[in-house]
């Protein structure tokens, strides 16, 4: 079945760390984004890629780090750098069409 | 600066009614309008949209109304059902192309009571 697998599901880091989450979908999208959930917040666009080797900060961008080094793979870097990293990190691709959502990497720091 | 408004923020609902969510947006150049629904621990998936050269859209019990006058789209459904229990969220685009981002309403929480 073709969709979007993010990984892991709930993820776990002490304060002070970078961690990356993962992003793969195998439908030839050539759009990929990032967007980051809160209670109460709605969905906030982190990065966004529309090609390979090319990718555009969104709304909430400060640190987050991206590549996109293959058209099927995105992955979110939180760094140190971003202050409330406890989220929901949703994945999402697209082609010309709707947005297709993974869903989701809970991140929790402490 | 929020762009689209989404309003109520939770919403309960008896079986069988019918369930009404309302968004706004001050972007006169937004010309896509998706409504996501979203199961607790899923991701968001698509469930109608609109653009706005129509005035409403009906997918089963699923309709939207578009009133480009006032910059408003409204979500309704019909006999709402225990199943239809989750959060939904408003969205607007530029261009109904995949290449362009969407901005998303605060969400909805959706109880429908047995």
């Amino acid at each position: 079945d073709g969709g979007i697998t993010q990984s892991p599901k709930y993820l776990f880091r002490k304060e002070g760390q970078n961690v990356t989450l993962s992003c793969e979908q195998n439908l030839n999208h050539d759009a990929m984004y990032w967007y980051r959930q809160d209670p109460g917040q709605g969905l906030r666009l982190i990065y966004y890629s529309q090609i390979v080797n090319d990718f555009q900060k969104g709304d909430i961008a400060e640190g987050y780090s991206v590549s996109r080094e293959k058209k099927e793979s995105f992955p979110l870097t939180v760094t140190s750098a971003q202050k409330n990293p406890t989220a929901f990190y949703l994945c999402a691709s697209a082609r010309g069409g709707p947005l297709h959502f993974g869903n989701g990497t809970r991140l929790t720091v402490t | 600066q929020q762009q689209v408004k989404q309003s109520p923020q939770s919403l309960i609902v008896q079986k069988g009614g019918i369930s009404i969510i309302n968004c706004a947006y001050e972007n006169t150049a937004f010309d896509y309008f998706p409504w996501y629904q979203q199961f607790p621990g899923k991701g968001p998936a698509l469930l109608i949209a609109i653009r706005p050269d129509v005035s409403e859209k009906k997918e089963g019990r699923f309709t939207i109304s578009f009133n480009k006058s006032a910059k408003q789209f409204s979500l309704h459904i019909m006999d709402s059902q225990p199943g239809d229990s989750a959060t939904y969220f408003c969205a607007a685009r530029i261009g109904n192309s995949g290449y362009s981002t969407l901005t998303f309403g605060k969400g909805t929480m959706l109880l429908v009571s047995p």
